[in-house]
């Protein structure tokens, strides 16, 4: 069953500038990770946010968590052409990790 | 390289046929995943593995079946497909459960052609 929605499908940017990402998910979790992905190839761990944080950084990424909305947001600041891929946000459910939709993020030179 | 390995990376295959596909982990991880990912659709989760005994099956279709002989690695045996699953087979691992769940390493995909 489908965990996460993000929103939006699709963001295309200039370089340089931040990127949003908003994902939006339905039942009680353990943590909320997110991913991203190159077109047809695996998946990298970008971050981890446990259900008691409600901010994380990492390099130029942060993340936001609101249990009590079950919605979490990726700002990916300065963004690079490098910065192109799928991102994917996943609930941890006791054993199980649900992915949400992703967003396609497009940034330009 | 993230530790997770995954043969063969593309794969085609007839309706008739039967074939495995494989993923070894290097990780000492307790949990692995098998992930269905098709064009303009989420990942499916298919499989859950955790300390070798299988905790999830989303009602996957018995024409795929998985298994996990030991910790480090696990298969995804198929039979008599259909062309609608053709997608990228992806394999992940993780260590530990619930609130302890660490984020998980995913394989580079098997990409799967049903003709």
């Amino acid at each position: 069953s489908q965990q996460g929605e993000e929103d939006p499908q699709a963001l295309s940017i200039q370089e340089g500038e931040n990127a949003t990402m908003n994902c939006s998910y339905k039942t009680s979790i353990n943590n909320l990770q997110w991913y991203r992905q190159n077109s047809g190839r695996g998946l990298v761990h970008l971050i981890l946010i446990r259900s008691n944080e409600r901010e994380k950084h990492s390099g130029r990424l942060r993340v936001t968590l609101d249990t009590s909305k079950k919605s979490s947001s990726l700002l990916i600041t300065a963004s690079r052409a490098a910065d192109t891929a799928s991102y994917f946000c996943a609930t941890r459910v006791t054993d199980k990790l649900i992915f949400g939709t992703g967003t396609r993020l497009q940034v330009f030179p | 390289e993230t530790g997770v390995t995954q043969t063969p990376r593309h794969l085609v295959m007839g309706m008739t046929n039967k074939k495995s596909l494989k993923c070894e982990q290097h990780l000492g991880h307790n949990a692995m995943y098998w992930y269905k990912q098709s064009a303009k659709k989420p990942l499916e989760l298919m499989f859950v593995y955790s300390l070798e005994e299988r905790v999830e099956n989303n009602s996957v279709p018995s024409r795929f079946s998985p298994e996990c002989p030991n910790s480090s690695h696990l298969f995804l045996h198929l039979h008599t497909l259909q062309p609608e699953d053709s997608a990228l087979y992806l394999c992940a691992s993780s260590q530990g459960f619930g609130t302890l769940g660490t984020e998980a390493f995913f394989g580079q995909g098997t990409r799967l052609t049903v003709v």
